[in-house]
């Protein structure tokens, strides 16, 4: 299973997009990316997913690289409800890591 | 749809005494996942089961733990007997088997042992 690696934290100005990155260099090719979300005091929310092409929904995209050693999550207007750790997974089985502390700032 | 229930929210029990953690499924999905998170580990897999058999129980801490799922719409985690470093938050997810990775969270159970 591959490891993925997140900064720690990270700050956006309300309003703006967030992009938040993961490195995901030892994926391999049936494995997903996974970004989930958790807001303080509840449990962590499914956010989008992909395999090899770039995905949006109605909450994010995500971008993956060709390569499939990294990928951005971009919300592309934040709000303060979007204050949360998002965690990046690229596994079979979901091990969450410590993830990124985003805050949005007013 | 309900999203996946737990219960309780809160238990505060004394070290020694049996606990049993709640879950029902969202209707229709057959996987069920049973998740520990504290300050120290983070979220920790602690089982899986698919069409209510357990596929992984290799997140389990040790034999005082043990999950169980009698059918597709409940799953009970129980500890017995519980000690103080099993204070945790514990959430219990489930998905669809053609999108196992694509899983939702229930509110989780905060459990303290005094």
């Amino acid at each position: 299973d591959a490891k993925t690696t997140q900064p720690p934290s990270m700050d956006c100005a309300e309003g703006r997009a967030a992009n938040l990155p993961c490195n995901h260099s030892t994926i391999s090719g049936n494995e997903y990316v996974y970004w989930y979300r958790q807001i303080h005091s509840q449990g962590p929310q499914y956010i989008i997913h992909g395999l090899k092409n770039n995905e949006t929904n109605e909450m994010a995209s995500l971008i993956i690289t060709e390569d499939r050693k990294s990928s951005t999550l971009i919300l592309p207007h934040a709000t303060l409800r979007d204050t949360a750790v998002y965690y990046c997974i690229a596994l079979q089985k979901l091990v969450f890591g410590q993830g990124t502390r985003l805050t949005i700032n007013p | 749809d309900a999203g996946v229930i737990q219960s309780p929210r809160h238990e505060v029990t004394e070290m020694g005494q049996e606990v049993t953690l709640r879950c029902k499924p969202i209707s229709g999905h057959d996987y069920l996942f049973w998740y520990r998170q504290t300050m120290m580990r983070g979220l920790e897999l602690l089982i899986y089961f698919n069409n209510n058999v357990p596929i992984d129980d290799s997140g389990m801490p040790e034999d005082r733990f043990s999950a169980k799922m009698p059918n597709a719409s409940f799953s009970t985690l129980k500890i017995q007997p519980s000690e103080p470093r099993d204070s945790a938050v514990y959430f219990c997810a489930s998905s669809l088997s053609s999108q196992a990775g694509e899983q939702y969270f229930g509110p989780g159970t905060r459990l303290t042992v005094t």
